[in-house]
């Protein structure tokens, strides 16, 4: 158990509706990230927030958006899904931004869009 | 453009036999290299993490090795168990001053029979 939980574990859903994933980082650490996942592919880094600001985006689509909040926990909002949102999403966190902070990967979210 | 290319795609080994795993990347600049181990549906948990100036790092029956000059790392199993099936992740990182960007490779499925 990484100490990283992520609700809700399974979604299913249809095309052109919204969701919203949620993750709750390690106590302590400051630092969200959002990866995606599809079937066969690799990791895809999404964005990441530090201490409630962003401070890197990756390949986020623009109807993807994402916040940290002041507890720390962050949301992931999903909108207008395509079938090919379909994936499983993971939220990691770290204490930091420095090179050599281990990030650690909650269980994933795995989205169904049909 | 920054990429982490890993070899073999699979791979397919009996209980109690060594295998090694390659990554090659020309992310730029380097700030570290990990090997992650990813259970199928689960986050991936790191392994090992090593920065420029360390060629080799072990954790247990995992090792990893680190050519900076010839931007390769490769990643050394002993004694394989079955419970080693999972797929390992290369994971570069570059450091842009503010925030950490990571690569991804696209992993190395690796299966452990009887």
């Amino acid at each position: 158990d990484s100490g990283v939980t992520q609700t809700p574990k399974h979604l299913i859903t249809a095309t052109g509706q919204r969701v919203t994933l949620r993750c709750s980082p390690r106590s302590g650490d400051l630092s969200v990230y959002w990866y995606q996942q599809s079937l066969d592919q690799g990791l895809q880094f999404l964005i990441q927030y530090y201490n409630g600001e962003e401070r890197a985006k990756g390949n986020i689509l623009e109807r993807f958006s994402a916040q940290q909040f002041p507890d720390l926990h962050s949301e992931l909002n999903l909108s207008s899904l395509e079938l090919g949102d379909s994936a499983l999403y993971f939220c990691a966190s770290s204490v930091g931004v420095t090179v050599t902070d281990t990030q650690y990967f909650g269980p994933g979210t795995r989205l169904t869009v049909l | 453009k920054n990429q982490v290319e890993q070899s073999p795609q699979s791979l397919i080994i009996l209980e109690g036999k060594n295998c090694t795993l390659q990554c090659n990347y020309t992310v730029s600049p380097f700030s570290n290299l990990r090997w992650y181990k990813q259970d199928t549906g689960r986050g991936p948990v790191s392994l090992t993490i090593m920065t420029f100036s360390e060629n080799t790092k072990s954790n247990g029956r995992y090792t990893a090795t680190l050519d900076a000059d010839t931007k390769q790392s490769s990643l050394h199993i002993t004694a394989s168990q079955l419970s080693d099936s999972a797929s390992y992740i290369c994971v570069v990182s570059n450091y842009t001053g503010t925030a950490s960007k990571l690569t991804f490779g696209t992993g190395t499925r690796l299966q452990v029979t009887l």
